[in-house]
Protein backbone atom coordinates (compact mmCIF):
# COMPACT_ATOMS: atom_id res chain seq x y z
CA UNK A 1 0.00 0.00 0.00
CA UNK A 2 1.26 3.28 -0.91
CA UNK A 3 2.08 5.26 2.57
CA UNK A 4 4.48 7.58 4.24
CA UNK A 5 6.36 7.01 7.38
CA UNK A 6 7.97 9.79 9.77
CA UNK A 7 9.86 8.55 12.53
CA UNK A 8 9.65 10.97 15.19
CA UNK A 9 6.75 11.69 17.08
CA UNK A 10 8.00 14.49 19.03
CA UNK A 11 11.39 16.25 18.75
CA UNK A 12 13.28 18.75 21.28
CA UNK A 13 15.97 20.49 21.05
CA UNK A 14 17.50 23.55 21.83
CA UNK A 15 18.33 26.94 19.77
CA UNK A 16 20.87 26.62 17.71
CA UNK A 17 20.52 22.67 17.40
CA UNK A 18 20.63 20.95 14.24
CA UNK A 19 17.92 19.09 13.05
CA UNK A 20 17.07 16.02 10.84
CA UNK A 21 13.59 14.80 10.53
CA UNK A 22 12.83 11.43 8.70
CA UNK A 23 10.63 10.49 6.15
CA UNK A 24 10.20 7.04 4.01
CA UNK A 25 7.67 6.11 1.82
CA UNK A 26 6.54 3.04 0.51
CA UNK A 27 8.19 1.97 -3.51
CA UNK A 28 5.13 2.74 -5.76
CA UNK A 29 6.94 3.99 -8.82
CA UNK A 30 7.81 7.92 -9.89
CA UNK A 31 7.09 10.05 -6.91
CA UNK A 32 6.96 13.86 -5.84
CA UNK A 33 7.78 14.39 -2.41
CA UNK A 34 6.75 17.38 -0.24
CA UNK A 35 7.64 18.50 3.08
CA UNK A 36 4.83 20.93 4.76
CA UNK A 37 5.02 23.14 7.71
CA UNK A 38 1.89 23.91 10.27
CA UNK A 39 2.63 26.21 13.01
CA UNK A 40 0.18 26.07 16.24
CA UNK A 41 -2.93 27.03 15.13
CA UNK A 42 -2.25 27.69 11.08
CA UNK A 43 -2.94 26.01 7.70
CA UNK A 44 -0.19 24.00 6.23
CA UNK A 45 2.55 25.61 4.48
CA UNK A 46 5.28 24.21 1.94
CA UNK A 47 8.61 24.13 2.90
CA UNK A 48 10.17 22.59 -0.31
CA UNK A 49 8.93 19.93 -2.28
CA UNK A 50 11.03 17.46 -4.75
CA UNK A 51 9.95 16.58 -8.68
CA UNK A 52 12.99 15.74 -10.25
CA UNK A 53 16.33 16.47 -10.72
CA UNK A 54 19.02 17.03 -7.92
CA UNK A 55 18.32 15.65 -5.23
CA UNK A 56 19.46 17.81 -2.55
CA UNK A 57 16.37 20.28 -2.38
CA UNK A 58 16.51 23.77 -0.74
CA UNK A 59 13.46 25.36 0.80
CA UNK A 60 12.25 28.33 2.75
CA UNK A 61 13.79 29.33 6.08
CA UNK A 62 16.89 27.49 5.80
CA UNK A 63 15.56 24.09 5.37
CA UNK A 64 16.79 21.54 3.08
CA UNK A 65 15.58 17.97 2.41
CA UNK A 66 17.62 14.86 0.30
CA UNK A 67 16.15 12.34 -1.69
CA UNK A 68 17.68 9.08 -1.42
CA UNK A 69 15.65 7.39 -3.99
CA UNK A 70 17.33 3.68 -2.83
CA UNK A 71 16.34 4.50 0.77
CA UNK A 72 12.96 5.63 -0.33
CA UNK A 73 13.83 8.74 2.26
CA UNK A 74 13.78 12.29 2.27
CA UNK A 75 14.89 13.39 5.50
CA UNK A 76 14.54 17.13 5.93
CA UNK A 77 17.46 18.75 7.48
CA UNK A 78 18.12 22.40 8.96
CA UNK A 79 21.71 23.19 10.02
CA UNK A 80 20.61 25.54 13.26
CA UNK A 81 17.26 25.87 14.81
CA UNK A 82 15.29 29.14 15.99
CA UNK A 83 12.52 29.04 18.69
CA UNK A 84 10.56 30.22 15.70
CA UNK A 85 10.67 26.97 14.01
CA UNK A 86 8.59 25.46 16.83
CA UNK A 87 5.57 24.07 14.17
CA UNK A 88 4.30 20.33 13.30
CA UNK A 89 6.00 19.14 10.34
CA UNK A 90 4.79 16.49 7.67
CA UNK A 91 6.05 14.71 5.09
CA UNK A 92 4.24 13.72 2.27
CA UNK A 93 4.52 11.80 -1.09
CA UNK A 94 2.52 11.97 -4.48
CA UNK A 95 2.72 8.78 -6.82
CA UNK A 96 2.75 9.18 -10.27
CA UNK A 97 0.09 6.97 -10.23
CA UNK A 98 -2.36 8.34 -8.22
CA UNK A 99 -3.68 11.98 -7.90
CA UNK A 100 -3.55 12.41 -4.06
CA UNK A 101 -1.06 13.47 -1.76
CA UNK A 102 -0.22 11.11 1.31
CA UNK A 103 0.76 12.76 4.22
CA UNK A 104 2.90 11.48 6.88
CA UNK A 105 1.62 11.25 10.29
CA UNK A 106 3.87 14.22 11.65
CA UNK A 107 6.94 15.07 13.46
CA UNK A 108 5.77 17.81 16.63
CA UNK A 109 9.82 20.06 16.72
CA UNK A 110 9.71 21.91 20.08
CA UNK A 111 12.66 24.48 20.49
CA UNK A 112 13.80 25.73 24.20
CA UNK A 113 14.63 28.80 23.87
CA UNK B 1 -5.72 37.72 -1.77
CA UNK B 2 -6.58 34.08 -0.25
CA UNK B 3 -5.71 31.42 -2.70
CA UNK B 4 -7.49 29.04 -1.17
CA UNK B 5 -10.60 30.32 1.18
CA UNK B 6 -12.66 28.39 3.73
CA UNK B 7 -16.00 29.24 5.56
CA UNK B 8 -16.27 28.89 8.59
CA UNK B 9 -13.29 29.08 10.40
CA UNK B 10 -15.07 27.89 13.42
CA UNK B 11 -17.97 25.71 13.72
CA UNK B 12 -19.52 24.59 17.25
CA UNK B 13 -22.80 22.68 16.51
CA UNK B 14 -24.45 20.07 18.56
CA UNK B 15 -25.02 16.39 17.81
CA UNK B 16 -27.45 15.31 15.32
CA UNK B 17 -27.21 18.66 13.32
CA UNK B 18 -26.18 19.13 9.67
CA UNK B 19 -23.82 21.77 8.62
CA UNK B 20 -22.12 22.77 5.41
CA UNK B 21 -18.25 24.25 5.17
CA UNK B 22 -17.83 25.83 2.11
CA UNK B 23 -14.08 26.19 0.06
CA UNK B 24 -13.37 28.31 -2.79
CA UNK B 25 -9.83 28.21 -4.62
CA UNK B 26 -8.40 31.37 -6.85
CA UNK B 27 -5.83 29.36 -8.54
CA UNK B 28 -7.07 28.01 -11.55
CA UNK B 29 -6.74 24.56 -10.39
CA UNK B 30 -8.45 21.39 -11.03
CA UNK B 31 -8.03 19.39 -8.16
CA UNK B 32 -9.78 20.21 -4.74
CA UNK B 33 -9.72 18.19 -1.41
CA UNK B 34 -11.03 18.17 1.57
CA UNK B 35 -8.58 16.68 4.51
CA UNK B 36 -9.33 15.68 8.34
CA UNK B 37 -6.68 16.41 10.71
CA UNK B 38 -7.58 14.80 13.81
CA UNK B 39 -6.64 15.60 17.64
CA UNK B 40 -3.70 13.48 16.81
CA UNK B 41 -2.59 16.40 13.62
CA UNK B 42 -2.84 12.82 11.50
CA UNK B 43 -4.44 14.22 8.21
CA UNK B 44 -6.40 12.01 6.46
CA UNK B 45 -7.73 12.46 2.86
CA UNK B 46 -11.34 12.27 2.75
CA UNK B 47 -12.56 13.20 -1.31
CA UNK B 48 -10.85 14.99 -4.55
CA UNK B 49 -12.70 16.29 -7.76
CA UNK B 50 -11.12 16.58 -11.11
CA UNK B 51 -12.66 19.04 -12.81
CA UNK B 52 -15.95 19.02 -11.21
CA UNK B 53 -15.90 15.49 -10.74
CA UNK B 54 -15.72 12.76 -7.97
CA UNK B 55 -12.17 10.97 -8.53
CA UNK B 56 -10.95 9.88 -4.84
CA UNK B 57 -13.45 8.81 -2.60
CA UNK B 58 -11.77 7.56 0.90
CA UNK B 59 -13.70 5.00 3.72
CA UNK B 60 -15.85 7.96 4.69
CA UNK B 61 -19.64 7.54 6.59
CA UNK B 62 -21.39 8.41 3.82
CA UNK B 63 -22.96 11.56 6.35
CA UNK B 64 -20.18 13.17 4.59
CA UNK B 65 -20.90 14.47 0.90
CA UNK B 66 -19.17 17.37 -1.04
CA UNK B 67 -20.27 18.70 -3.95
CA UNK B 68 -18.72 20.81 -5.99
CA UNK B 69 -20.44 23.69 -8.10
CA UNK B 70 -17.37 24.38 -10.69
CA UNK B 71 -14.21 23.85 -10.29
CA UNK B 72 -13.60 26.92 -8.00
CA UNK B 73 -15.62 25.56 -5.31
CA UNK B 74 -15.79 22.38 -3.31
CA UNK B 75 -18.34 22.70 -0.21
CA UNK B 76 -18.80 19.60 2.42
CA UNK B 77 -21.56 18.83 3.49
CA UNK B 78 -22.29 16.65 6.88
CA UNK B 79 -25.55 15.06 8.22
CA UNK B 80 -26.66 14.05 11.72
CA UNK B 81 -23.39 15.23 13.35
CA UNK B 82 -21.18 13.07 16.19
CA UNK B 83 -19.01 13.96 18.43
CA UNK B 84 -15.81 11.76 16.23
CA UNK B 85 -16.65 14.45 13.81
CA UNK B 86 -14.84 16.89 15.66
CA UNK B 87 -11.51 17.91 13.85
CA UNK B 88 -10.01 20.51 11.74
CA UNK B 89 -11.56 20.29 7.99
CA UNK B 90 -8.75 21.32 5.56
CA UNK B 91 -9.37 22.35 1.33
CA UNK B 92 -6.72 22.07 -0.50
CA UNK B 93 -5.96 22.32 -4.55
CA UNK B 94 -3.44 21.58 -6.84
CA UNK B 95 -3.02 22.16 -10.61
CA UNK B 96 -1.94 20.15 -13.51
CA UNK B 97 0.99 17.94 -13.56
CA UNK B 98 3.06 18.31 -10.61
CA UNK B 99 2.18 20.22 -8.44
CA UNK B 100 2.06 20.69 -4.31
CA UNK B 101 -0.70 21.17 -2.95
CA UNK B 102 -2.14 24.60 -1.29
CA UNK B 103 -4.50 24.43 1.68
CA UNK B 104 -7.26 26.91 3.02
CA UNK B 105 -6.97 27.93 6.84
CA UNK B 106 -9.19 25.28 8.09
CA UNK B 107 -12.30 24.49 9.83
CA UNK B 108 -12.50 23.96 13.51
CA UNK B 109 -15.51 21.63 13.77
CA UNK B 110 -16.29 21.51 17.46
CA UNK B 111 -19.64 18.72 17.84
CA UNK B 112 -21.13 19.12 21.63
Amino acid sequence: AQSVSQHNHHVILSEAASLELGCNYSYGGTVNLFWYVQYPGQHLQLLLKYFSGDPLVKGIKGFEAEFIKSKFSFNLRKPSVQWSDTAEYFCAVRYSSASKIIFGSGTRLSIRP
Amino acid sequence: DTAVSQTPKYLVTQMGNDKSIKCEQNLGHDTMYWYKQDSKKFLKIMFSYNNKELIINETVPNRFSPKSPDKAHLNLHINSLELGDSAVYFCASTGAGNTEAFFGQGTRLTVV
